[in-house]
């Protein structure tokens, strides 16, 4: 059973489209997070949903917009993709925040924007 | 701001011997700690975490030392083993929430 599941594992685009990426836990976690991981594996934190409402939200391009359907599911989309939006993109969740639970991560989507 | 960085970017350590990884961090603020191992390929793992209210923490064949006089912390392996292979990241945190700062990461190879 996978805990923190993602779609899709790998994406590849044109320059300008718009994409998604969709991920979901079964662990009955209050709290999502998105993060981004560049090619030297450097990790950063994007966004993170604490029941459905955003609690954090980092220096990210507006293009990038997260939606959280319910607590479960925290999806990514991303509009007018660039060169630079290439990366691998992890969701994790955790029951609270990453001070008092454990954070688990997903397997990770790798885009590619060509 | 924050930053969260690694001394070594590889470290090349042979099967049954003992691993050291260190990490140092700027922010005087963060006052939370963890390791993650990430495999290739898969999503980083939690290995270990450390409040600032404490310098050593063991686990199981993992042992974090925490140094806030030099912002400096390390991570541990006993008894290397080739499954311990993976990149290995600090991160800390200074908000309450515990918004993490990843440092840049570590690779460890066992070799036989």
């Amino acid at each position: 059973d996978t805990a923190v599941s993602q779609t899709p594992k790998y994406l590849v685009t044109q320059m300008g489209n718009d994409k998604s990426i969709k991920c979901e836990q079964n662990l009955g976690h209050d709290t999502m997070y998105w993060y981004k991981q560049d090619s030297k594996k450097f990790l950063k934190i994007m966004f993170s949903y604490n029941n459905k409402e955003l609690i954090i939200n980092e220096t990210v391009p507006n293009r990038f917009s997260p939606k959280s359907p319910d607590k479960a599911h925290l999806n990514l989309h991303i509009n007018s993709l660039e060169l630079g939006d290439s990366a691998v993109y992890f969701c994790a969740s955790s029951l609270g925040g990453v001070r008092s639970d454990t954070q688990y991560f997903g397997p990770g989507t790798r885009l590619t924007v060509l | 701001g924050e930053s969260v960085g690694l001394h070594l970017p590889t470290l090349s350590v042979q099967e049954g011997d003992n691993s050291i990884i260190n990490c140092a961090y700027s922010n005087s603020a963060s006052d939370y700690f963890i390791w993650y191992k990430q495999e290739s390929g898969k999503g980083p793992q939690f290995i270990i975490d450390i409040r600032s209210n404490m310098d050593k923490r063991q686990g199981q064949r993992v042992t974090v030392l925490l140094n806030k006089t030099v912002k400096h912390l390390s991570l541990q392996i006993a008894a290397t083993q080739p499954g311990d292979s993976a990149v290995y990241f600090c991160a800390g945190a200074s908000d309450s929430w515990g918004k993490l700062q990843f440092g840049a990461g570590t690779q460890v190879v066992v070799t036989p």
